[in-house]
């Protein structure tokens, strides 16, 4: 079964500084992963995807994730915090059948102090 | 491009009380997901639809929840009779195509918040 862990229910930065979060997954055979980002009282947008194409992936405001198959992971990373980036962030992972279902982490709270 | 349309946005019901709602995708979409989203919790898919065939509805509590997608457009998502559990965000999203492969992705609508009390 394929699964997605993320560590760290909230996630504390300043303004300006590195943000990471972090997920690690689980499957059996090579996954799609996926970051989606959640503001308050709205869906759920996609960041950025991996599809077994460059292991560095980059997304929307100005996020990357770097799928790492030796570690089982699919860490987020932005170079520079900014206030607007304060939301829920949920990793996921697809199965690889006929469905291509999403599997959702239980998500990151992202805080950004000024 | 208009979005994915949920409505309502917001609903209380008792328990042992039904509810329905509502979700029409985003133009072309084929797939049709719907989503359960429990305070604190990660989205967990509920039912998939490909045009108006099911595709996944292995973890839809068939016993109180039911869902239909006529003519392959916009579904309902019922549940008959609401327990306390199921106090939830359900969030509905489409996509062109299943396959994360063929460069499109799920977008979602904003969800539905259900208060069972």
């Amino acid at each position: 079964a394929q699964s997605v862990t993320q560590l760290g229910s909230h996630v504390s930065v300043s303004e300006g500084a590195l943000v990471l979060l972090r997920c690690n997954y689980s499957s059996s055979v090579p996954p799609y992963l996926f970051w989606y980002v959640q503001y308050p009282n709205q869906g759920l947008q996609l960041l950025l995807k991996y599809t077994s194409a460059a292991t560095l992936v980059k997304g929307i405001n100005g996020f990357e994730a770097e799928f790492k198959k030796s570690e089982t992971s699919f860490h987020l990373t932005k170079p520079s915090a900014h206030m607007s980036d304060a939301a829920e962030y949920f990793c996921a992972v697809s199965r690889m059948d006929s469905s291509y279902k999403l599997i959702f982490g239980s998500g990151t709270r992202l805080l950004v102090r000024p | 491009e208009a979005g994915v349309a949920q409505s309502p946005r917001y609903k209380i019901i008792e328990k042992r009380q039904s509810v329905a709602f509502w979700c029409n995708p985003i133009s072309g979409h084929a797939t049709l997901y719907w989503y359960q989203q429990i305070l604190g919790q990660g989205p967990k898919l509920l039912i998939q639809f490909q045009n108006n065939g099911v595709v996944d509805d292995s973890q839809l509590p068939k016993d109180r929840f039911s869902a239909e997608r006529l003519k392959g457009v916009d579904s309902t998502l019922k549940i008959q009779p609401a327990k306390l559990e199921d106090s939830a965000v359900y969030l509905c999203a489409s996509s062109l195509d299943l396959d994360p492969r063929m460069n499109t992705e799920a977008f979602f609508g904003q969800g539905t918040r259900l208060t069972v009390v």
